[in-house]
């Protein structure tokens, strides 16, 4: 069936550090995998995605990474700040689902300073 | 472009009350999605819609739960009669694309406590 599996569950890193978090899905045809970003009391916000036709994607100091043969891909967040700090979401669309998203459970990132 | 709107924002109702939350999506955009997210059982997908069909409700909690979407430019979520572990946040997102890469939208949410 569909899943995604994302871990871990908290993070906690040292502000300037770099933080990853990493998801596995279910479907070999999966195509689409956004990551959110949802900061307390707001709305999950898009901030980076990737296809399948990708294996890597950059944007400033966020970038994801796709590995499709083992199914799991990763969002990598260097030189964190302090307003890193949220709930990151991985997500994927699965074979007949259109634009239907799966999501992960989540991971609770907490940049110290 | 004003985003997804959501109404209201908060709403606060005694058990056995209906509640109707609505959502207007963003202009253009073909699927619509309704989802309920609470502390214990995350971000849930209640049911999506698909030029204004639903396509999948499988995520509804049970027959006090309905969903409409008369045109393309509104949705309504309604609870009757509501319960006390229906307080959440429920969320509307909207997204335009085929071959499943529309990346969605979500509105600002409408936060649910029934008493």
């Amino acid at each position: 069936g569909e899943n995604v599996e994302q871990h871990p569950s908290t993070l906690s890193v040292q502000e300037g550090d770099s933080a990853v978090i990493k998801c596995t899905y279910s479907d070999s045809a999966s195509n689409y995998f956004p990551w959110y970003k949802q900061e307390l009391g707001k709305r999950p916000q898009l901030i980076i995605d990737i296809r399948s036709n990708v294996g890597e994607k950059k944007d400033q100091r966020i970038a994801v990474t796709l590995n499709k043969t083992a199914k799991h891909f990763s969002l990598h967040i260097t030189e964190t700040q302090p307003e890193d700090s949220a709930v990151y979401f991985c997500a994927a669309t699965f074979t007949g689902g259109g634009n239907k998203l799966t999501f992960g459970t989540g991971t609770q990132l907490k940049v110290e300073l | 472009d004003a985003g997804v709107i959501q109404s209201p924002r908060h709403e606060v109702t005694e058990m056995g009350q209906e509640v109707t939350l609505r959502c207007k999506p963003i202009s253009g955009h073909d699927y619509l999605f309704w989802y309920r997210q609470t502390m214990m059982r995350g971000l849930e997908l209640l049911i999506y819609f698909n030029n204004n069909v639903p396509i999948d409700d499988s995520g509804m909690p049970e027959d006090r739960f309905s969903a409409k979407m008369p045109n393309a430019s509104f949705s309504t979520l309604k609870i009757q009669p509501s319960e006390p572990r229906d307080s959440a946040v429920y969320f509307c997102a909207s997204s335009f694309g085929v071959g499943g890469w529309g990346t969605q939208y979500f509105g600002p949410g409408t936060r649910l406590l029934v008493l």
